[in-house]
């Protein structure tokens, strides 16, 4: 089953523009929310995470929005720029017990000049 | 900071073949994840150790997959009797943890599986 829900599956953005993916888990268990973003033909590498005691977690031009209650979460990326086309994963992890990052289907950003 | 290793970078294989794949972690990184990634998907978890010793298999997991972790430095993941559907992209990951969970994965570039 997937334990965590991603979308869309694809999105265009000129450059400059926000660029918006949403995320939806299950498991209240889960605390710990981590973006992953990968290039072709390489890993993923960490982005920026966020803890649901928070509510909004700023990292430069990338932001993450969590709503504990819908059990949603969202990634903004403001001023979206061609190098960050890519694909996007989050994922969800119990983090206060050492247990596996679990991942989303992805998201493919293509952010147009 | 020599980042997570993986070989080979690609492989291919026929169907029935025996396939082994490498993953060396960073040095001081106690966690070692291997996953599977398709394309156009997310990587799915396939197991995971602390150390040497293997914490979790995934249920999906057929009994045609073992990895190891001998001690508690580089792991090898041996697919047997290989199918077309284990073609995909073996991805390893490793990770330093301490205290509370939710650490970083340092994720390698992955090995490329293809079987005819």
């Amino acid at each position: 089953q997937q334990q965590v829900k991603q979308s869309p599956q694809s999105l265009i953005v000129q450059k400059g523009g926000i660029s918006i993916i949403n995320c939806a888990y299950e498991n209240t268990a889960f605390d710990y929310f981590p973006w992953y973003q990968q290039f072709p033909g390489k890993g993923p590498a960490l982005l920026i995470a966020i803890r649901p005691d928070v509510s909004e977690k700023k990292e430069g031009r990338f932001t993450i929005s969590f709503n504990k209650s819908a059990k949603q979460f969202s990634l903004h990326i403001m001023d979206s720029q061609p190098g960050d086309s890519a694909t996007y994963f989050c994922a969800a992890s119990k983090g206060t017990s050492y247990d596996k990052v679990i991942f989303g289907p992805g998201t493919s950003l293509s952010v147009i000049p | 900071d020599t980042g997570v290793s993986q070989d080979p970078r690609h492989k291919i294989t026929k169907r029935g073949q025996n396939v082994t794949f490498r993953c060396d972690p960073i040095s001081e990184h106690n966690r070692l994840y291997w996953y599977r990634q398709t394309l156009g998907q997310g990587p799915e978890f396939l197991t995971y150790f602390q150390n040497e010793a293997q914490l979790e298999k995934s249920r999906l997991l057929s009994d045609r997959f073992s990895a190891e972790r001998p001690k508690g430095s580089f792991s090898t993941l041996e697919i047997q009797r290989t199918e077309q559907g284990d073609s995909a992209m073996y991805l390893c990951a490793s990770s330093l943890a301490v205290g509370r969970g939710g650490e970083k994965l340092f994720f390698g570039s992955g090995t490329q599986l293809s079987v005819l």
